[in-house]
């Protein structure tokens, strides 16, 4: 079965920080897409990113960079220079597709606390 | 354009009791899913529908149900309401389904539905 582990529950960090979150995941497929989401305070989940399984290679999107290791079954998120905004729970997840439906299996959630 | 909408925001219900939680997709969007977020966990995957059709349905009783309207909206409909079934209910939508699950899914605000 599918399954993500989010093994950091709270991270805690003073501004401008760098900050890594981990992610570890477990499939049998061979082709499989991962994704990372930001949870606000207000609830809705934030898409930040998307990786196939055939992409190994690291991205950087201004402050965010993804580490997708194939070998470790990991698909890290670093947070550089930290700020108070970037306070929330963030999510890795995997997508399963299956007999026609599509659906996304989380981790539990890194809640992360930039304090000023 | 507007993101995912839902209705209610929130929702206090008693033992027993039904409730019908509600869902717009971002316009062009077929694709409606249902996640329930119990606290301090990650979503959990309801239901799938896709062209108002059932397209999966994650591990959850019988009391859970849904529909798609040819509007794409759609409705969760949960029976018999137990203390458990308390949590933040999220909706998705995607503007299709991919085989190979690499659709992104984006997330309404959720129903925060309180059972006393």
């Amino acid at each position: 079965a599918q399954k993500v582990t989010q093994a950091q529950t709270e991270i805690s960090v003073v501004e401008k920080e760098d900050v890594t979150l981990d992610c570890v995941y477990e499939t049998r497929d061979t082709t499989y897409y991962l994704f990372w989401y930001k949870q606000p305070p207000s609830g809705e989940l934030v898409f930040l990113i998307r990786r196939n399984s055939f992409d190994e290679q690291n991205e950087i999107s201004g402050r965010y960079s993804w580490n997708f290791q194939k070998s470790t079954s990991s698909f890290n998120f670093t947070i550089t220079a930290s700020q108070v905004v970037d306070s929330a729970v963030y999510f890795c997840a995997l997508s399963e597709a299956r007999q026609g439906a599509q659906k996304l299996v989380f981790g539990q959630g890194t809640r992360l606390t930039i304090n000023p | 354009d507007a993101g995912v909408t839902q209705s209610p925001t929130h929702l206090i219900k008693t033992r027993g009791q039904h409730v019908t939680l509600r869902c717009s997709p971002i316009s062009g969007h077929k694709s409606v899913s249902w996640y329930q977020q119990v606290l301090g966990q990650g979503p959990q995957f309801i239901f799938q529908y896709y062209e108002k059709e059932e397209r999966g349905r994650g591990n959850f009783p019988d009391r859970f149900s849904a529909r798609q309207f040819p509007n794409y909206s759609s409705e969760l409909n949960v029976n018999a309401l137990l203390l458990g079934d308390s949590a933040l209910y999220l909706c998705a939508s995607s503007s299709t389904v991919r085989r190979d699950g690499s659709q992104p899914q984006h997330f309404g605000d959720g129903t925060r539905l309180s059972i006393l």
